[in-house]
């Protein structure tokens, strides 16, 4: 079966220090990757995606994801955190599910940015 | 650009109503998906809908039903509703399959 797994309910971290949140994934063929942020009352906001071709992926607002096939993950990242970083972030895979393709989404991360 | 718009906004409903709610993608996108967000059971996949032809389909009951018009916009309907559809719709719209999705705001469905 198609899954994504987001391992951690809430990220904390210091601003100005590096971010990182996981996402591991479970798919038949070559995975379609994505990102999004959620901010309260809010729809979710595309960072980036992998798609094929180099391993790191560079997104929006300095955002970063590192695909990893043999560990079948795709960690989001940040170098530098800021306070308006807090949010909920989702992994999401395209995959085929059910007889269907669909994109399917991990349970989210809430990063907590401290100042 | 205008992004993925989502009407209402918000909407309240009694238990045995029906619902109706309305997306329209980013002009040019032609796949346009919807899923519901829930706090227990997070973020499902409702169908997608692509050049006006159901191309995707989730795990939900046959209450809930979609279409697409020829210039892209999507409804999705919610017959007989019960407490549990209470949620925020979510509508995505993209260029081509697997291509990044863009999201509106949402619905926030609640029913009473």
């Amino acid at each position: 079966a198609q899954s994504v797994a987001q391992p951690e309910d809430q990220v904390n971290v210091a601003e100005g220090n590096p971010l990182t949140v996981k996402c591991t994934y479970s798919v038949s063929g070559n995975p379609y990757l994505f990102w999004y942020v959620q901010y309260p009352n809010r729809g979710l906001q595309f960072l980036l995606k992998y798609i094929t071709g180099d391993n790191l992926v560079k997104g929006s607002y300095g955002f970063e994801a590192e695909f990893n096939k043999s560990q079948t993950s795709f960690h989001l990242k940040k170098p530098s955190a800021l306070v308006s970083d807090s949010a909920l972030y989702f992994c999401a895979v395209r995959g085929f599910s059910g007889g269907y393709n669909k994109l399917i989404f991990g349970a989210g991360t809430r990063l907590a940015v401290h100042p | 650009k205008a992004g993925v718009t989502q009407t209402p906004r918000y909407l309240i409903k009694t238990r045995g109503q029906q619902v109706t709610l309305s997306c329209s993608p980013i002009s040019g996108h032609r796949s346009v998906s919807w899923y519901q967000q829930t706090p227990g059971q997070g973020l499902q996949f409702l169908f997608e809908y692509f050049s006006e032809t159901q191309r995707n389909k989730g795990n939900f009951p046959g209450r809930f039903s979609g279409r697409q018009f020829s210039n892209s916009r999507s409804e999705m309907n919610v017959s007989t509703l019960e407490l549990g559809d209470s949620a925020l719709y979510l509508c995505a719209s993209s260029l081509r399959v697997n291509y990044g999705y863009t999201f509106g705001s949402g619905t926030r469905l609640t029913v009473v």
